[in-house]
């Protein structure tokens, strides 16, 4: 069974540039998740979707990060303009919906540096 | 709010030697609990979880982990380290009344020294 994929897997941006992430998540799971991950920190969520919809995307910053999942499958996660503080490690995760959610399977991740 | 603490950032432990990771969490109600592993330039692994009855659960790797209600800690344990557990580790709590949402802990960096 192929796990999450996610790309690309290192990019390196100047400030106020954009960027863009994108996740294949494991076939058949509906649920998808977009975490951040600041060195030093656990992972935190930045938006969920289930199928097409959202979920909850109560700690994205909507005013920079916007986040789609148009035909329910692979998704984009979109920095527009980036700041120094974003960089991090975004991670790609997808699970089965109900209690079997919290059984994440998680992409290798995406590393971005703002310099 | 559902919170994760994990108090050691660091832990060096020698190959062959017992290795126990502290986890405390702030809930109203009994969550659900979870340990993952970050190994490097990968992405998390789920290692257990809990979610009811017997406190003491078993997962891969040889970890296992003991949820205390009374400390409200999950604490992770191993008997015998290999080389290969030098990761991250990580705990989570979920609830329902949270939207089934995982909330992570900090981390623990695991280094075995052979």
């Amino acid at each position: 069974e192929a796990g999450v994929a996610q790309s690309p897997r290192y990019k390196i941006i100047e400030k106020r540039q954009s960027v863009a992430f994108w996740c294949n998540p494991i076939s058949g799971h509906a649920t998808l998740y977009w975490y951040q991950q600041i060195l030093g920190q656990g992972p935190k969520l930045l938006i969920q979707f289930q199928n097409n919809g959202v979920v909850d995307d109560s700690q994205l910053p909507k005013d920079r990060f916007s986040a789609e999942r148009l035909k329910g499958v692979d998704s984009t996660l979109k920095i527009q303009p980036a700041k120094l503080e974003d960089s991090a490690v975004y991670l790609c995760a997808s699970s089965l919906p109900g209690v079997l959610s919290y059984e994440q399977y998680f992409g290798p991740g995406t590393r971005l540096t703002v310099t | 709010a559902q919170s994760v603490t994990q108090p050691d950032i660091h832990i060096t432990v020698s190959e062959g030697a017992s290795l126990e990771l502290r986890c405390n969490y702030s809930y109203g109600a009994t969550p659900y609990l979870f340990w993952y592993v970050q190994s490097p330039g990968q992405g998390l692994q789920l290692l257990l979880k809990y979610f009811s009855g017997d406190t003491l659960v078993q997962g891969i790797k040889g970890f296992e982990a003991e949820f205390k209600r009374s400390q409200s800690s999950f604490n992770l344990r191993k008997p015998s380290v290999h080389w290969s557990d030098a990761a991250e580790y990580f705990c989570a709590v979920g609830a329902e009344a949270a939207g089934n949402k995982l909330t992570f802990g900090g981390g623990t960096r695991v280094l075995v020294k052979p």
